[in-house]
Protein backbone atom coordinates (compact mmCIF):
# COMPACT_ATOMS: atom_id res chain seq x y z
CA UNK A 1 0.00 0.00 0.00
CA UNK A 2 0.90 3.77 -0.81
CA UNK A 3 2.29 5.44 2.33
CA UNK A 4 4.00 8.92 3.25
CA UNK A 5 6.10 9.37 6.07
CA UNK A 6 6.85 12.66 7.49
CA UNK A 7 9.13 11.98 10.19
CA UNK A 8 9.69 14.93 11.86
CA UNK A 9 6.48 16.25 13.66
CA UNK A 10 7.63 19.73 14.98
CA UNK A 11 10.22 21.67 13.59
CA UNK A 12 11.69 25.54 14.76
CA UNK A 13 13.99 27.44 12.94
CA UNK A 14 15.17 30.97 13.23
CA UNK A 15 13.96 34.12 11.02
CA UNK A 16 16.10 34.11 8.13
CA UNK A 17 17.86 30.23 8.67
CA UNK A 18 17.28 28.25 5.48
CA UNK A 19 14.79 25.05 5.61
CA UNK A 20 14.31 21.53 5.11
CA UNK A 21 11.42 19.73 5.47
CA UNK A 22 11.48 15.46 4.93
CA UNK A 23 9.26 13.56 2.58
CA UNK A 24 9.43 9.77 2.07
CA UNK A 25 7.01 7.82 0.21
CA UNK A 26 6.36 4.12 -0.48
CA UNK A 27 5.03 3.01 -3.55
CA UNK A 28 5.82 0.77 -6.52
CA UNK A 29 6.12 3.61 -9.50
CA UNK A 30 6.89 6.66 -9.30
CA UNK A 31 3.82 8.83 -8.00
CA UNK A 32 2.66 12.20 -8.79
CA UNK A 33 4.02 14.42 -5.60
CA UNK A 34 2.65 17.43 -4.01
CA UNK A 35 3.97 19.45 -0.73
CA UNK A 36 0.45 21.65 0.73
CA UNK A 37 0.79 24.16 3.65
CA UNK A 38 -1.87 24.68 6.19
CA UNK A 39 -1.93 27.92 8.19
CA UNK A 40 -4.38 27.74 11.41
CA UNK A 41 -7.57 27.46 10.66
CA UNK A 42 -7.42 27.68 7.07
CA UNK A 43 -7.81 24.94 4.35
CA UNK A 44 -4.59 23.46 2.17
CA UNK A 45 -2.76 25.43 -0.07
CA UNK A 46 -1.10 23.75 -2.60
CA UNK A 47 2.96 24.65 -2.72
CA UNK A 48 4.42 22.95 -5.61
CA UNK A 49 4.11 19.26 -7.69
CA UNK A 50 6.14 17.05 -9.42
CA UNK A 51 4.56 15.10 -11.64
CA UNK A 52 7.71 14.13 -14.37
CA UNK A 53 10.78 15.84 -15.81
CA UNK A 54 13.17 18.28 -14.20
CA UNK A 55 13.29 16.55 -10.50
CA UNK A 56 13.73 19.99 -8.52
CA UNK A 57 10.42 21.94 -8.86
CA UNK A 58 10.09 25.53 -7.84
CA UNK A 59 6.55 26.45 -6.08
CA UNK A 60 5.54 29.58 -4.53
CA UNK A 61 6.39 31.51 -1.76
CA UNK A 62 9.94 30.84 -2.54
CA UNK A 63 9.68 27.05 -1.97
CA UNK A 64 11.64 23.73 -4.01
CA UNK A 65 11.26 20.73 -3.77
CA UNK A 66 13.60 17.68 -5.33
CA UNK A 67 12.39 14.38 -6.03
CA UNK A 68 15.35 12.13 -5.28
CA UNK A 69 13.77 8.49 -7.10
CA UNK A 70 17.08 6.61 -5.12
CA UNK A 71 15.66 7.89 -1.86
CA UNK A 72 11.99 7.61 -2.46
CA UNK A 73 11.93 11.31 -1.18
CA UNK A 74 10.52 14.64 -1.77
CA UNK A 75 12.17 16.84 0.61
CA UNK A 76 11.00 20.41 0.60
CA UNK A 77 13.53 23.96 1.22
CA UNK A 78 13.49 26.88 1.18
CA UNK A 79 16.90 29.00 1.70
CA UNK A 80 15.34 31.66 3.97
CA UNK A 81 12.32 31.61 6.34
CA UNK A 82 10.40 33.91 6.92
CA UNK A 83 7.83 34.54 10.09
CA UNK A 84 4.92 34.46 7.57
CA UNK A 85 5.87 30.93 6.94
CA UNK A 86 5.16 29.48 10.29
CA UNK A 87 2.33 26.73 9.37
CA UNK A 88 2.11 23.00 8.88
CA UNK A 89 3.22 21.17 5.88
CA UNK A 90 1.82 18.08 4.47
CA UNK A 91 3.49 16.20 1.69
CA UNK A 92 1.06 13.57 -0.20
CA UNK A 93 1.04 11.29 -3.02
CA UNK A 94 -1.26 10.26 -5.64
CA UNK A 95 -1.17 6.89 -7.38
CA UNK A 96 0.27 7.12 -11.36
CA UNK A 97 -3.12 5.44 -12.29
CA UNK A 98 -4.06 6.12 -16.22
CA UNK A 99 -7.42 5.73 -16.73
CA UNK A 100 -8.61 4.41 -13.33
CA UNK A 101 -10.71 6.05 -11.29
CA UNK A 102 -8.09 6.53 -8.39
CA UNK A 103 -7.29 10.02 -7.60
CA UNK A 104 -7.92 10.06 -4.01
CA UNK A 105 -4.18 11.74 -2.05
CA UNK A 106 -2.42 9.90 0.34
CA UNK A 107 -1.43 12.31 3.23
CA UNK A 108 1.57 12.35 5.43
CA UNK A 109 1.22 13.28 9.55
CA UNK A 110 2.09 16.87 8.90
CA UNK A 111 5.28 18.94 9.95
CA UNK A 112 4.52 21.77 12.28
CA UNK A 113 6.91 24.61 11.54
CA UNK A 114 7.75 27.19 13.87
CA UNK A 115 9.82 30.51 13.13
CA UNK A 116 12.03 32.22 16.28
CA UNK A 117 11.85 36.33 15.66
CA UNK B 1 -11.71 33.69 -9.19
CA UNK B 2 -13.67 31.99 -6.69
CA UNK B 3 -11.77 28.77 -4.81
CA UNK B 4 -13.32 25.90 -3.00
CA UNK B 5 -16.29 26.87 -0.70
CA UNK B 6 -17.68 25.20 2.47
CA UNK B 7 -20.50 25.56 4.37
CA UNK B 8 -20.67 26.03 7.35
CA UNK B 9 -17.73 26.88 8.74
CA UNK B 10 -17.40 25.81 12.36
CA UNK B 11 -20.69 22.88 13.32
CA UNK B 12 -21.76 22.09 16.90
CA UNK B 13 -24.04 19.46 17.40
CA UNK B 14 -25.42 16.60 20.21
CA UNK B 15 -24.31 12.96 19.91
CA UNK B 16 -27.18 11.47 18.07
CA UNK B 17 -28.39 14.36 15.93
CA UNK B 18 -27.64 14.14 12.04
CA UNK B 19 -25.61 17.15 10.08
CA UNK B 20 -25.15 17.94 6.81
CA UNK B 21 -21.99 19.50 5.24
CA UNK B 22 -21.87 21.31 1.55
CA UNK B 23 -18.99 21.86 -0.44
CA UNK B 24 -18.93 24.13 -3.48
CA UNK B 25 -16.55 23.14 -5.93
CA UNK B 26 -14.60 25.62 -8.65
CA UNK B 27 -16.47 26.08 -11.34
CA UNK B 28 -15.71 23.04 -13.98
CA UNK B 29 -14.11 21.14 -11.78
CA UNK B 30 -15.33 17.71 -12.25
CA UNK B 31 -14.01 15.67 -9.79
CA UNK B 32 -14.65 16.51 -5.91
CA UNK B 33 -13.33 14.42 -2.98
CA UNK B 34 -13.94 14.39 0.59
CA UNK B 35 -11.47 14.01 3.34
CA UNK B 36 -11.14 14.34 7.37
CA UNK B 37 -8.72 15.81 8.70
CA UNK B 38 -8.57 14.75 13.03
CA UNK B 39 -5.61 14.90 15.48
CA UNK B 40 -5.42 11.08 15.82
CA UNK B 41 -5.55 10.18 12.03
CA UNK B 42 -4.21 13.23 9.61
CA UNK B 43 -5.59 13.90 6.86
CA UNK B 44 -8.28 11.02 6.01
CA UNK B 45 -9.94 9.84 2.42
CA UNK B 46 -13.07 9.75 2.54
CA UNK B 47 -15.38 9.49 -0.68
CA UNK B 48 -14.31 11.08 -4.40
CA UNK B 49 -16.85 12.03 -7.52
CA UNK B 50 -16.85 11.98 -10.59
CA UNK B 51 -19.62 14.03 -12.35
CA UNK B 52 -22.13 13.13 -10.19
CA UNK B 53 -21.02 9.25 -9.53
CA UNK B 54 -18.64 7.99 -6.36
CA UNK B 55 -16.82 5.36 -8.05
CA UNK B 56 -14.88 5.43 -4.94
CA UNK B 57 -16.33 5.26 -1.39
CA UNK B 58 -13.96 3.25 0.42
CA UNK B 59 -12.86 6.01 3.20
CA UNK B 60 -16.15 6.35 4.47
CA UNK B 61 -15.94 5.11 7.96
CA UNK B 62 -18.96 4.00 8.35
CA UNK B 63 -22.90 3.79 7.29
CA UNK B 64 -23.46 6.76 9.24
CA UNK B 65 -21.96 8.63 6.52
CA UNK B 66 -22.99 8.96 2.99
CA UNK B 67 -22.48 11.80 0.39
CA UNK B 68 -24.29 13.13 -2.90
CA UNK B 69 -23.56 15.59 -5.53
CA UNK B 70 -26.01 16.99 -7.56
CA UNK B 71 -25.59 18.91 -11.10
CA UNK B 72 -21.96 18.20 -11.07
CA UNK B 73 -21.39 20.84 -8.94
CA UNK B 74 -22.43 20.90 -5.18
CA UNK B 75 -21.74 17.91 -2.82
CA UNK B 76 -23.35 17.15 0.72
CA UNK B 77 -21.84 15.12 3.04
CA UNK B 78 -24.00 13.58 5.88
CA UNK B 79 -23.02 11.97 8.96
CA UNK B 80 -26.18 10.57 11.03
CA UNK B 81 -26.32 10.02 14.38
CA UNK B 82 -22.94 11.33 15.28
CA UNK B 83 -20.50 10.36 17.86
CA UNK B 84 -17.82 12.02 19.88
CA UNK B 85 -15.12 10.53 17.04
CA UNK B 86 -16.69 12.37 14.66
CA UNK B 87 -15.31 15.58 15.80
CA UNK B 88 -12.93 16.81 12.97
CA UNK B 89 -12.30 18.89 10.47
CA UNK B 90 -13.94 17.70 7.33
CA UNK B 91 -12.45 18.99 4.09
CA UNK B 92 -13.27 19.16 0.36
CA UNK B 93 -11.15 19.49 -3.10
CA UNK B 94 -11.94 19.60 -6.54
CA UNK B 95 -9.90 19.20 -9.60
CA UNK B 96 -10.55 19.44 -13.27
CA UNK B 97 -10.65 15.61 -13.62
CA UNK B 98 -9.17 13.08 -11.54
CA UNK B 99 -7.69 10.62 -14.35
CA UNK B 100 -4.54 9.15 -13.71
CA UNK B 101 -3.83 10.87 -10.42
CA UNK B 102 -2.86 13.89 -12.09
CA UNK B 103 -4.93 16.87 -11.62
CA UNK B 104 -4.44 19.12 -8.89
CA UNK B 105 -6.81 18.83 -6.04
CA UNK B 106 -7.89 22.86 -4.15
CA UNK B 107 -9.27 22.63 -0.89
CA UNK B 108 -11.62 24.44 0.46
CA UNK B 109 -11.02 26.32 3.97
CA UNK B 110 -12.93 22.89 5.56
CA UNK B 111 -16.07 22.76 8.06
CA UNK B 112 -14.99 22.26 11.77
CA UNK B 113 -17.70 19.87 13.75
CA UNK B 114 -17.55 19.09 16.95
CA UNK B 115 -19.64 16.19 18.69
CA UNK B 116 -20.72 17.28 22.32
Amino acid sequence: AQSVTQPDIHITVSEGASLELRCNYSYGATPYLFWYVQSPGQGLQLLLKYFSGDTLVQGIKGFEAEFKRSQSSFNLRKPSVHWSDAAEYFCAVAPAVYGGSQGNLIFGKGTKLSVKP
Amino acid sequence: GAGVSQSPSNKVTEKGKDVELRCDPISGHTALYWYRQSLGQGLEFLIYFQGNSAPDKSGLPSDRFSAERTGGSVSTLTIQRTQQEDSAVYLCASSLNSGGGRKTQYFGPGTRLLVL
